[in-house]
């Protein structure tokens, strides 16, 4: 069965840089896409980009644009998302989700990051 | 800020059908892209309900349907039961944004 298993919760002081990783199994790795979205306390979903595993290509929510990075190991079929400049907004649940280029499937367990000083 | 509107709550009694609307824009569900729902209980991780305006995924009841109409889409939920009871996202694509855009969400709250 498809499991998305991500990293652990994460703490960090404003200004500091994040990186949340995803490992895929359950399914060819290259064969579907995969999403970034979180929700911050109390707010809806909120997409931040999504990675083609089989050619690397990117694409970034324009909120978002030049503050995260998705790449991807596919030796180990892990997605990252490092997420730079943190300031108290982006404290959240962050989900990676599998899925097609126009929706998501399969979701993460989620990874909590606070940031606070 | 989404560019999705839902309304921020819905409720209904146990066996009464309840709908879920979502009104987007001509840069978004009216320039024909596909609209998708997903549910989402507090503390675990969305599942996808509904993709491309009415389909199920397999393992969803046939209780909840989705349907798309010009600028704006709809999730049916029939036959309403406690396990329900969560958070509904609607989402969609956004050329101008372009990028994935969800719903404001509503969360259903079975009486």
């Amino acid at each position: 069965q498809v499991q998305l298993v991500q990293s652990g919760a994460e703490v960090k002081k404003p200004g500091a840089s994040v990186k949340v990783s995803c490992k895929a199994s359950g399914y060819t790795f290259t064969s579907y896409y995969m999403h970034w979205v979180r929700q911050a306390p109390g707010q809806g979903l909120e997409w931040m980009g999504i990675i083609n595993p089989d050619d690397g290509s990117t694409r970034y929510a324009q909120k978002l644009q030049g503050r995260v990075t998705v790449t991807k190991d596919t030796s180990t079929s892990t997605v990252y998302m490092q997420l730079s400049s943190l300031r108290s907004e982006d404290t959240a649940v962050y989900y990676c989700a599998r899925g097609e280029e126009v929706f998501a499937r399969d979701w993460g367990q989620g990874t909590l990051v606070t940031v606070s000083s | 800020q989404s560019v999705l509107t839902q309304p921020p709550s819905v409720s209904g009694a146990p066996g009464q059908r309840v709908t879920i609307s979502c009104t987007g824009s001509s840069s978004n569900i009216g320039a024909g892209h596909d609209v998708h729902w997903y549910q989402h209980l507090p503390g675990t991780a969305p599942k996808l309900l509904i993709f491309g305006n009415n389909n199920r995924p397999s393992g969803v009841p046939d209780r909840f349907s989705g349907s798309k109409s010009g600028t704006s889409a709809s999730l049916a939920i029939s036959g309403l039961q406690a396990e329900d009871e969560a958070d509904y996202y609607c989402q969609s694509y956004d050329i101008s944004l372009s990028g994935f855009v969800f719903g404001t969400g509503t969360k259903v709250t079975v009486l």
